[in-house]
């Protein structure tokens, strides 16, 4: 199983500031990473693929890097919105795809 | 407009087995670019994948899950059926149905979600 581990695990900012997660895979996995946000009481909303690439209708404000083992979400300036919890998700390794942890991001 | 809609019990009691259903709108299970996968969230922990339904590449389970599940599908209703037997405490959690579409990259991403629906395992 590909191990998927977030850091950190909460992230304190303020509205405004540029807020960067990371994700690590315990073996390559080229780009076949996805991004997702979760806000309380609702499902996961897929925010990116292929590592790099947003969903349509995402704000351009969310950027995805990385490939192989690492990678990194950047919200390039934080809105209200954004406060939520983030996760990555591998799926390279077809059909046993895995997630991380989550990263929470809150206001400060 | 794709949909996904998760329905069953709220409370099951212990060695009972859980049967949840997932209602989709919006595409075809005989699409072959699609799927669906059951997914759970327990409290505090990591989303777990649980099965896999795939219109061209079949059915998939968690190998440490698998002699508890199964996963069947009625295209003509559009819905795919979770079982999980012997449930147990640790087992409550969101269960969240998802479809999977297999876009450009040759690989399926878990697109759409649903609500997602709670389930306590409970005497």
């Amino acid at each position: 199983e590909i191990v998927m581990t977030q850091s950190p695990a909460t992230l304190s900012l303020s509205p405004g500031e540029r807020a960067t997660l990371s994700c690590r895979a315990s073996q390559s996995i080229s780009i076949n990473l996805a991004w997702f946000q979760q806000k309380p009481g609702q499902a996961p909303r897929l925010l990116i693929s292929g590592a790099s690439t947003r969903v349509a209708g995402v704000p351009a404000r969310f950027s995805g890097s990385g490939s192989g083992t690492d990678f990194t979400l950047t919200i390039s300036s934080l809105q209200s919105d954004d406060f939520a919890i983030y996760y990555c998700q591998q799926y390279s390794d077809f059909p046993r795809y895995t997630f991380g942890q989550g990263t929470r991001v809150e206001i400060k | 407009q794709v949909t996904l809609k998760e329905s069953g019990p709220v409370l099951v009691k212990p060695t009972e087995t859980l049967t949840l259903t997932c209602t989709v709108s919006g595409f075809s299970l005989t699409d072959p670019r699609m799927g669906v996968s059951w997914i759970r969230q327990a409290p505090g922990k990591a989303l777990e994948c649980l099965a896999h339904f795939f219109a061209t590449d079949g059915k998939f389970y968690n190998p440490s899950l698998i002699n508890r599940l199964t996963i069947s599908e009625d295209s003509s209703r559009g819905q795919v059926v979770l079982t999980m037997a012997n449930m147990d405490p640790v087992d409550t959690a969101t269960y969240f149905c998802v479809r999977n579409y297999y876009d450009s990259s040759a690989y399926y991403i878990l697109d759409y979600w649903g609500q997602g629906t709670p389930v306590t395992v409970s005497s």
